[in-house]
């Protein structure tokens, strides 16, 4: 079955450390998101990408990186830039921009 | 740019009754609407959308959306609420083209025994 995967479901990181979100898709899908979930704030886009070896910044940018170096995968590395890391982390995939997205079961983050 | 607004971040109903959760969106062009759910730690999965065909949109688990133009909303329906819809809805609004979707805050439901 065509889906999208995220890896790991749960991730501890200590301060200052850098840690790198795994997403994988099938779906042949041109564009990929990785967006930030909070209680009472939906979704917050952090980066996104058309198409391979391109990406923009969303709404919430700082403290983050992207690459997209292939069409399937789109690892999102937390810096230790990032202050407030603790969230739930959501990736989707659409054939296009603007396009139904289809979303992966995310991987929640929490500072030991 | 485009917005959405759901009103009530927290909707509770009976067991059998009818579930209406609200949106509204604004557009400076005819836009696409689309309705997610998420359940507890998974992503989101999309019930319908709307893309300038029918105005009436039929989705899946008995939900269905209607587009007002007149109103510029596109509430989510069901006519009789089960234990297992018990989630949180999430409405997006793109204009189409490569423009990126939008999401509202979300609504969560919880159903009365």
């Amino acid at each position: 079955d065509g889906g999208i995967t995220q890896s790991p479901k749960y991730l501890f990181r200590k301060e200052g450390q850098n840690v790198t979100l795994s997403c994988e898709q099938n779906l042949n899908h041109d564009a990929m998101y990785w967006y930030r979930q909070d209680p009472g704030q939906g979704l917050r886009l952090i980066y996104y990408s058309q198409i391979v070896n391109d990406f923009q910044k969303g709404d919430i940018a700082e403290g983050y990186s992207v690459s997209r170096e292939k069409k399937e995968s789109f690892p999102l590395t937390v810096t230790s830039a990032q202050k407030n890391p603790t969230a739930f982390y959501l990736c989707a995939s659409s054939p296009g921009v603007g396009q139904p997205q289809h979303f992966g079961d995310g991987t929640r983050l929490s500072i030991l | 740019a485009q917005s959405v607004t759901q009103l009530g971040s927290h909707v509770s109903v009976s067991e059998g009754a009818l579930v209406l959760l609200r949106c509204n969106y604004s557009s400076s062009v005819p836009p696409y609407l689309f309705w997610y759910v998420q359940y507890p730690n998974q992503g989101l999965q999309l019930l319908l959308k709307y893309t300038s065909a029918a105005t009436l949109v039929k989705g899946i688990n008995g939900f269905e959306a209607e587009f007002k133009k007149s109103e510029t909303s596109f509430h989510l329906t069901k006519p009789s609420a089960h234990m297992s819809d018990a989630a949180e809805y999430f409405c997006a609004v793109s204009r189409g083209g490569n423009e990126k979707l939008t999401f509202g805050t979300g609504t969560r439901l919880t159903i009365i025994p």
